[in-house]
């Protein structure tokens, strides 16, 4: 059963720190894993997607790796912002796993003027 | 912006009571998903559909049931409600499968239920 795991539960840097992320999961055979950024009392919004043949993506400040051997993924982000303050989820999509994308708890993160 | 509604978004109702949450988006996606999340914890599939008159059931077992008769509507019920029922629904929608490379996933703000 695949298993996702968020180290740090939470994170509270400095504005315009880079910080990382991390995500790690159990079955390395997944199709994909995704982050999204939740903030509070709304649904989630979707950041990044990496394939499996993948082993990065990039979108603006963000930066995500993906080390499927390992079962390891980070988020980059570079010069956090207040704004950046939210719950970061990491989801996987296990082969044959169907529509099942299976989440990890979370990073609560604080970026601090 | 992503054009998935979700109603009612807070609700508190008695044990026993009958309960649909309302879901509709008008993006014309074909796949949908209800998702249950209890604060500080992972999300869990519970119900999913690939269309029209399609439902599956996720990996959380849950005594909730869905129906599909339209595209952009996709509405949760739960018979008779009980304070374990007390939880966040988020509903999802997508245009193609999530396997699928470069599909996004989009999510309504979840309705949060609360069962006394």
């Amino acid at each position: 059963k695949q298993e996702v795991t968020q180290i740090p539960a939470a994170l509270s840097v400095p504005e315009g720190e880079n910080l990382v992320l991390n995500c790690s999961f159990t079955d390395s055979a997944i199709y994909n894993l995704q982050w999204f950024r939740q903030d509070p009392g709304k649904g989630l919004t979707s950041l990044l997607l990496i394939q499996s043949s993948q082993r990065e993506q990039t979108s603006g400040r963000l930066n995500a790796s993906l080390d499927k051997s390992s079962g390891r993924s980070t988020l980059y982000i570079a010069a956090s912002q207040p704004g950046d303050s939210a719950t970061y989820l990491c989801a996987v999509l296990t082969q044959g796993g169907s529509e099942k994308l299976v989440f990890g708890k979370g990073t609560k993160l604080t970026v601090n003027p | 912006e992503a054009d998935i509604y979700q109603t009612p978004r807070y609700l508190v109702i008695g044990t026993g009571k009958k309960i649909t949450l309302e879901c509709s988006q008008t993006m014309g996606h074909d796949k949908m998903y209800w998702y249950q999340q209890d604060p500080g914890m992972e999300l869990h599939l519970i119900h999913y559909s690939y269309g029209v008159n399609s439902t599956e059931k996720g990996d959380l077992s849950s005594e909730s049931t869905v129906s599909r008769i339209r595209t952009e509507h996709f509405p949760l019920t739960l018979e008779s409600a009980r304070p374990s029922h007390t939880s966040q629904y988020l509903c999802a929608s997508s245009l193609q499968g999530i396997g699928v490379s470069g599909n996004t996933i989009y999510f309504g703000e979840g309705s949060w239920l609360t069962v006394v």
